[in-house]
């Protein structure tokens, strides 16, 4: 089974800080790698698929990287509105199987 | 703009079958090429994936929940629907319906998603 794990569970960080995000996958899944951010009481909002390519309406101070087994999500400059949990999906598994990571929680300082 | 809506009882004897519909509107289910999904998340964890339907009904389920799931699509309404039988308290959730990002491929991932509906699970 495909395990998906993220890093740190949790971090709290200054505003203008540079903010970076890890999401390891148990095997290769190439770049087949979403990121999803959850505000509470939110639905998850999509920021990332492909590993790096940005969704509509993403601000560009969201950035993805990363292949194979090691992915990252940087927030170049953290704003007091990037307090949320952050999630990783992959979806390279057939038949589908897609699974989450347990999630990243960043809070403002 | 695609909109999704999550609609159902918010209470579910143990042992019963909760029911959940999504409607979507500012698009059409039938023609449109997507797969569509039902992703759940117990309160304060994470996301967990439960099965996912494409317009001509081909459905894809989370092995875990297989046996008690059923997803279906009625594209008169512009709605599918979620059943998942004998129920308990672990699957006390809340219930996000959403369209998978890529047309025509099942692969990939959830954009847009409903706002979500809590279901618990308690006599």
């Amino acid at each position: 089974e495909l395990v998906m794990t993220q890093s740190p569970a949790t971090l709290s960080v200054s505003p203008g800080e540079r903010v970076t995000l890890s999401c390891r996958a148990s095997r290769s899944i190439t770049s087949n790698l979403a990121w999803y951010q959850q505000k509470p009481g939110q639905a998850p909002r999509l920021l990332i698929s492909g590993a790096s390519t940005r969704a509509t309406g993403v601000p560009a101070r969201f950035s993805g990287g990363g292949s194979g087994t090691e992915f990252t999500l940087t927030i170049s400059s953290l704003q007091s509105e990037d307090s949320a949990l952050y999630y990783c999906q992959q979806y390279n598994d057939w038949p589908p199987l897609f699974t989450f990571g347990p999630g990243t929680k960043v809070d403002i300082k | 703009q695609l909109q999704l809506q999550e609609s159902g009882p918010g209470l579910v004897q143990p042992s019963e079958t909760l029911s959940l519909n999504c409607t979507v509107s500012g698009g059409s289910i039938s023609s449109s090429s997507y797969y569509w999904g039902w992703i759940r998340q117990p309160p304060g964890k994470g996301l967990e994936w439960i099965g996912t339907i494409y317009e001509t009904g081909s459905t894809y389920y989370n092995p875990s929940l297989q046996s008690r799931v059923t997803i279906s699509v009625d594209t008169s309404k512009n709605q599918f629907s979620l059943k998942l039988s004998s129920v308990t308290a672990a699957d006390t959730a809340i219930y996000y319906c959403a369209r998978h990002g890529r047309k025509q491929l099942v692969r990939g991932w959830f954009d847009p998603w409903g706002q979500g509906t809590l279901v618990t699970v308690s006599s």
